[in-house]
């Protein structure tokens, strides 16, 4: 098992920078991957491989990855972002996936 | 455009079984490995099954090994989860995954609700 830690809600105003975490022992070592989910829709993934963006996904989404910490950040938020945002890894020694157990965005 | 819908979600008694499908289109769907991902009312994302491209390999966590079968028709573009000896625990909404590459899931499906309850 890979325990995937993120705080529970994150508040940011408009226009300024959200960071999310997601903590792991040694999560540095594995690729990161971020899902955006809005009420009642499925998630979105909005980064992978700890950086990478699916194509439509704005740049002001990007991800960092080192040692303990993987971290979601969103510039210039706006009422768009809010949203559940999680983080996931593979464990490809066991070939199991692994979700953090989720971030409430909120923009006041 | 990729797409994906699911089907089969139903209210059941604890005990019973329940299958749901996956139909995809607008991708080679034997080229990819798919899964099946959960999340219980008002929690967070499980993971619950994962299949590859071909159908030969598949793996669950340790907590499902046994209860929960993945499967694929790629003649049918259709993925299927059996489910059973259902308990309340297992009631979630259930997603369907193309995975992106092995390690993450690039399209979800709009998901399916199961619900086990007497």
């Amino acid at each position: 098992s890979f325990a995937l830690a993120q705080p529970p809600s994150v508040s940011v105003a408009p226009g300024q920078t959200a960071t999310i975490t997601c903590g792991g022992d040694k999560i540095g070592t594995k690729s990161v991957h971020w899902y955006q989910q809005k009420p009642g829709e499925a998630p979105v993934l909005v980064v992978f491989d700890d950086s990478a963006r699916p194509s439509g996904i704005p740049e002001r989404y990007s991800g960092a990855n080192a040692a303990n910490t993987a971290t979601l950040t969103i510039s210039r938020v706006d009422a768009g972002d809010e949203a559940d945002y999680f983080c996931q890894v593979w464990d490809s020694d066991g070939d199991h996936w692994f979700f953090g157990g989720g971030t409430k965005l909120t923009v006041l | 455009e990729v797409q994906l819908l699911e089907s089969g979600g139903d209210l059941v008694q604890p005990g019973e079984s329940q299958r749901l499908s996956c139909a995809a289109s607008g991708f080679t769907f034997s080229d990819y490995a798919m899964s099946w991902v959960r999340q219980a009312p008002g929690k967070g994302l499980e993971w619950v099954s994962t299949i590859s491209g071909t159908g030969k390999t598949s793996y669950y966590p340790d907590s499902l090994k046994g209860r929960f079968t993945i499967s694929r028709d790629n003649s049918k573009n259709t993925l299927y989860l059996q489910m059973n000896n259902l308990r309340g625990g297992d009631t979630a909404i259930y997603y369907c995954a193309k995975h992106r590459s092995l390690a993450n899931f690039g399209s979800w499906g709009p998901g399916v609700l199961v619900t086990v309850s007497p």
